[in-house]
């Protein structure tokens, strides 16, 4: 399981604060995505990025943001724009290169909105 | 972009029994089709996956079939345990040139019922 880490495992929020998420990898991947999780939803993807220095908006990208500086990191700030931030989220990273890579999720964090 | 829609949402087996889960692809240029598992409280974990050159693809109990020309692939698992007890979802690969990015079903909860 080890590889990709995400913290914190729990975070709590008040109402028209923004928030960030940590991901980490040490798998020397060049690909990161974030998804969503919500019960019966799937995995909704947020944001991917297959380069440092580039990202691209998914599925559900409103009121989220994120920086790809470093290859090893993959930051997720939801802002207070987000209408319905209580949420599992899941940050993933796969090789790159090919598009049949296998994608590794991290643990997890999920976020209450109070 | 790829919709992807995954049946049943629930299927409960008697252990030994097999299971079958289903999904339907919208985008016919789509390449890769891969199986997760994810276990309750887990993050989610690759199982199988197939390419669209390939109509089967077997892994000890599991199998994953593939109809390009219906745009549908199943997982099958035989001789159900109750370990294998889990959230699986599917996913397709978004067509589109260097996009690594996959689109997930709505995940099918399995109860294996000693």
């Amino acid at each position: 399981d080890g590889g990709i880490t995400q913290s914190p495992k729990y975070l709590f929020r008040k109402e028209g604060q923004n928030v960030t998420l940590s991901c980490e990898q040490n798998l020397n991947h060049d690909a990161m995505y974030w998804y969503r999780q919500d019960p019966g939803q799937g995995l909704r993807l947020i944001y991917y990025s297959q380069i440092v220095n580039d990202f691209q908006k998914g599925d559900i990208a409103e009121g989220y943001s994120v920086s790809r500086e470093k290859k090893e990191s993959f930051p997720l700030t939801v802002t207070s724009a987000q209408k319905n931030p209580t949420a599992f989220y899941l940050c993933a990273s796969s090789m790159g290169r090919t598009a049949y890579n296998e994608q590794f999720f991290g643990p997890g964090t999920r976020l209450t909105v109070l | 972009g790829e919709n992807v829609e995954q049946h049943p949402s629930t299927l409960s087996v008697q252990e030994g029994d097999s299971a079958v889960i289903k999904c339907t692809y919208s985008d016919s240029a789509s390449n890769y089709f891969p199986w997760y598992k994810q276990e309750l409280g887990k993050r989610p974990q690759l199982i199988i996956d197939i390419r669209s050159n390939v109509g089967e693809k077997k892994d000890q109990r599991i199998a994953v079939t593939l109809n390009k020309t219906a745009k549908h692939f199943s997982l099958h698992i035989t001789e159900t345990q109750p370990e294998d007890s889990a959230v699986y979802f599917c996913a397709a690969r978004d067509s589109g040139g260097s996009n690594y990015k996959l689109t997930f079903g709505k995940g099918t909860l399995l109860t294996v019922n000693p």
